[in-house]
């Protein structure tokens, strides 16, 4: 069983669209992320949200916005799509988000292209 | 801001070698903890060694942590074509999330 999936693995896209990534996590984790990994590999943490508070990146642009439906899903909004945007996402759970303690489980990421 | 910062960039090996892929870090921390990153896929992670730990064993895996030189060290022992993957250092600060370097390439020749 798929402990985190992400929906869709590849989306290609024009700019100035809307789209959204799809993540679900099986493992009864109490608190999800959103991560972006650009062409050089660096991964930098989008948001991180549990049942009682959304921490936002504050460098991440506000076209981006986490929708969090019930406790196993986190979803990924972006609208108006620039080319820059263009990476791969990944999301990740924890069942302590506020002490980070334990291990972070990661989906298989979505690798997003901006045309 | 990123914390960690992978040393080196990236590492090519022999099968049979030992790895060494070091990690730096800039503020005090909770723990580090060490992920593995195979081509195409999500990381995954290996290890966590707490502040006031020096030094954890995970099969052939053996890290180390170095508050006062504010360091660690992942070392993988008998490498393996399957250990070839990226090696990213995470560390945790208070109640942020984990902060992630750069990683280091491992490239091991069979």
């Amino acid at each position: 069983d798929t402990a985190v999936s992400q929906t869709p693995k590849y989306l290609v896209t024009q700019m100035g669209n809307d789209k959204s990534i799809k993540c679900e996590q099986n493992l009864g984790h109490d608190t999800m992320y959103w991560y972006k990994q650009d062409s050089k590999k660096f991964l930098k943490i989008m948001f991180s949200y549990n049942n009682k508070e959304l921490i936002i990146n504050e460098t991440v642009p506000n076209r981006f916005s986490p929708k969090s439906p019930d406790k196993a899903h986190l979803n990924l909004h972006i609208n108006s799509l620039e080319l820059g945007d263009s990476a791969v996402y990944f999301c990740a759970s924890s069942q302590d988000g506020t002490s980070g303690s334990n291990e972070q489980f990661f989906g298989p990421g979505t690798r997003l292209t901006v045309l | 801001s990123q914390q960690g910062e992978e040393d080196p960039q990236a590492l090519s090996i022999q099968e049979g070698e030992n790895a060494t892929m070091n990690c730096s870090y800039k503020t005090s921390i909770n723990n580090l903890q060490w992920y593995r990153q195979n081509s195409g896929r999500g990381l995954v992670h290996l290890i966590l060694i707490r502040s006031n730990e020096r030094e954890k064993h995970s099969g052939r895996l053996r890290v180390t942590l170095d508050t006062s030189k504010k360091s660690s060290s992942l070392l993988i022992t008998a490498s393996r074509a399957a250990d070839t993957a990226s090696y990213f250092c995470a560390t945790l600060s208070g109640n942020t999330p984990l902060v992630f370097g750069k990683g280091t390439r491992l490239s091991v020749i069979a």
